[in-house]
């Protein structure tokens, strides 16, 4: 089965540009998850969706992160306007719903650089 | 509060050789562990998941130990090989509301380099 795609890999913007990532999770899976890795740290949560609702953006700034997954499928994850601070990479993951068994799959992520 | 710490922060070994990655946790209630490997420009992978009841997993070269009464698992690699230089990540689910979501805990990873 595919795995969970990601683009673009690499990003470089300048501060208080935008950006967007793009994240297609595998078929089948209701639940979908943002994370924002710093370099020498584990992921942190951003946003969790089951389906196409918000189960979970308790961590998501939202003075400057959106994120949305029309249809229940593929999302979207934007910054706007981004800081020095939001250097990182951004890992999509995906899930089946239901146990605590059940893993999740991640993307080979968005490298994203603030200048 | 919620927490997944590990240790060494990084590693380095020759090839060929053993080593051994430590996690300790106080998410409470428990339902599973799993170590992730994560290669560098890589998203993690899951190596091996672990209940409450069981105490020891292998998936080839990898074997995860369990110990639930005092909350620490470990991570044995034998006989390193080149390709196993990656980041390993401990993670744990909790056992409430948010093991049904897939919320996980994370730890930073331990960063291994091995040497040839």
């Amino acid at each position: 089965e595919a795995g969970v795609a990601q683009s673009p890999r690499y990003k470089i913007i300048e501060k208080r540009q935008s950006v967007a990532f793009w994240c297609n999770p595998i078929s089948g899976h209701a639940t979908l998850y943002w994370y924002q890795q710093i370099l020498g740290q584990g992921p942190k949560l951003l946003i969790q969706f089951q389906n196409n609702g918000v189960v979970d953006d308790s961590q998501l700034p939202k003075d400057r992160f959106s994120a949305e997954r029309l249809k229940g499928v593929d999302s979207t994850l934007k910054i706007q306007p981004a800081k020095l601070e939001d250097s990182a990479v951004y890992l999509c993951a995906s899930r089946r719903s239901g146990g605590a068994s059940y893993e999740q799959y991640f993307g080979p992520g968005t490298r994203l650089t603030v200048t | 509060k919620n927490q997944v710490e590990q240790s060494p922060q990084s590693l380095i070994i020759l090839e060929g050789k053993n080593c051994t990655l430590q996690c300790n946790y106080t998410v409470s209630p428990f339902s599973n562990l799993r170590w992730y490997k994560q290669d560098t420009g890589r998203g993690p992978v899951s190596l091996t998941i672990m209940t409450f009841s069981e105490n020891t997993k292998s998936n080839g070269r990898y074997t995860a130990t369990l110990d639930a009464d005092t909350k620490q698992s470990s991570l044995h690699i034998t006989a390193s090989q080149l390709s196993d230089s990656a980041s390993y990540i401990c993670v744990v689910t909790p056992a409430d509301r948010g093991s049904t979501l897939g919320r996980l805990y994370f730890g930073r990873g331990t960063q291994l380099t091995v040497w040839p």
